[in-house]
């Protein structure tokens, strides 16, 4: 059973830059046709996805924060990371890391992280 | 980026109703088209991928249908446990994209 874990900090400062850290367990982050990604939600708000990374490196971002955003991989400690840099308070949110499975005909989430909730504040 | 909109934002159902819940995409996006359900602090789940696929270990009471531009999302005897918030996602490009959310609250 794949389980994803993130983890950071949970207070950013405004104009610094926020940086998670996803775990996956229960399966290799270097096997398989999977995208490694983030997504984020504001309290009460809906579901935005941030960006993805696939095992070789290669990545794909939103490009409302393509700017600002960098994801990467360690497959040594089977990891995935994000940074988010110059945040202000419209990046508060809980942020989700996530395995989406990719096939000819569909691309889709099948697992989540429990989430983080990251305020960003003075 | 592709548009996804939802409808309706919410609705308020009783047990045992069937639900609809339509989700249009701004362009044919053929069958890449998943449904999650997210409960209050929880992660979403994945009930339906590709349209119509049902994902393992979800009860065969939801289903999915439509193709290129408009889907739904069909419940067809609300259960106490499937009153949460559906987001529909389309996987056929980047950067993928969620609708809105339809909130299913009890009547």
């Amino acid at each position: 059973q794949v389980q994803l874990q993130e983890s950071g900090p949970g207070l950013v400062k405004p104009s610094q830059t926020l940086s998670l850290t996803c775990t996956v367990s229960g399966g290799s982050i270097s096997t398989g046709t999977y995208y490694w990604s983030w997504i984020r939600q504001p309290a009460g708000k809906g579901l935005e996805w941030i960006g993805r990374i696939y095992n070789s490196g290669s990545t794909n971002y939103n490009p409302s924060l393509k700017s600002r955003v960098t994801i990467s991989v360690d497959t040594s400690k089977n990891q995935f990371s994000l940074n988010l840099s110059s945040v202000t308070a419209a990046d508060t949110a809980v942020y989700y890391c996530a395995r989406e499975a990719y096939y000819d005909t569909s691309g889709h989430v099948d697992y989540w992280g429990q989430g983080t909730r990251v305020t960003v504040s003075s | 980026d592709i548009q996804m909109t939802q409808s309706p934002s919410s609705l308020s159902a009783s047990v045992g109703d069937r639900v609809t819940i339509t989700c249009r995409a701004s362009q044919s996006i053929s069958t890449y088209l998943n449904w999650y359900q997210q409960k209050p602090g929880k992660a979403p789940k994945l009930l339906i991928y590709a349209a119509s696929s049902l994902q393992g270990g979800v009860p065969s009471r939801f289903s999915g249908s439509g193709s290129g531009t408009d889907f739904t999302l069909t419940i067809s005897s609300l259960q106490p446990e499937d009153f949460a918030t559906y987001y529909c996602q389309q996987s056929y490009s980047s950067p993928r994209t969620f609708g809105q959310g339809t909130k299913v609250e009890i009547k």
